[in-house]
């Protein structure tokens, strides 16, 4: 079955730079998540959208910014890096309005600010 | 304050031996789901219970939850060496967002071959 895809996996960039992680949900699924989960901390809920639209916003730094397109998939701009962006970047997504319905995880991007 | 507190933060055991865990959280919720994650890997999830239900079961999984005491367990029975992993629960607040998960801080579970 397919499952929620991100790109990149891995990421190394230098302070201040700018990056973009991808998200793909499983198909027919309308609701995206974001979290971040730095190294030994529990996932943090950072943004989510259900149809193209933010439905909810968490501890989402102002140089972050996200959307979700037309063909579902959500894109993370991340700007002015700093050392402590460093984390796991997680997307998920869900089929139905909310967290009443089980979210499903992708694999993450490491993201490693140098 | 944190929703969402996995206790114990580490726990260690023998293949064979079962493994409980529990979550306490502090507000109303609407759901409580419990997902795995191995070292450095993605979240998958185990079970999802609702607050109108006690107990649910999902193979070797069981969890309970007690919403008068903000409280959830998961029991993993007859463990295995691939059991290893951290375990969160998370909550989704009731009458709060619907698009919002609050995860605990997890538990590490060892099971030593």
């Amino acid at each position: 079955a397919a499952g929620v895809i991100q790109s990149p996996r891995h990421l190394i960039k230098e302070k201040r730079e700018t990056a973009t992680l991808k998200c793909y949900p499983i198909p027919r699924h309308d609701t995206v998540y974001w979290y971040q989960q730095g190294p030994g901390q529990d996932p943090q809920f950072l943004i989510s959208f259900y149809e193209k639209m933010q439905s909810d916003k968490g501890s989402i730094p102002d140089r972050f910014s996200a959307q979700q397109f037309s063909d579902y998939h959500s894109e993370l701009n991340m700007s002015s890096l700093e050392l402590g962006d460093s984390a796991l970047y997680f997307c998920a997504s869900s089929l139905g309005q909310g967290v009443t319905y089980e979210q499903y995880f992708g694999p993450g991007t490491r993201l490693t600010v140098t | 304050s944190q929703q969402g507190e996995e206790d114990p933060q580490a726990l260690s055991i023998q293949e064979g031996e079962n493994a409980t865990m529990n979550c306490s959280y502090k507000t109303s919720i609407n759901n409580l789901q419990w997902y795995r994650q191995n070292s450095g890997r993605g979240l998958v999830h185990l079970i999802l219970i609702r607050s109108n239900e006690r107990e649910k079961h999902s193979g070797r999984l069981r969890v309970t939850l007690d919403t008068s005491k903000k409280s959830s367990s998961l029991l993993i029975t007859a463990s295995r060496a691939a059991d290893t992993a951290s375990y969160f629960c998370a909550t989704d607040a009731k009458g709060g967002s619907n698009y919002k998960l609050t995860f605990g801080k997890g538990t590490l579970l060892t099971v030593n071959p």
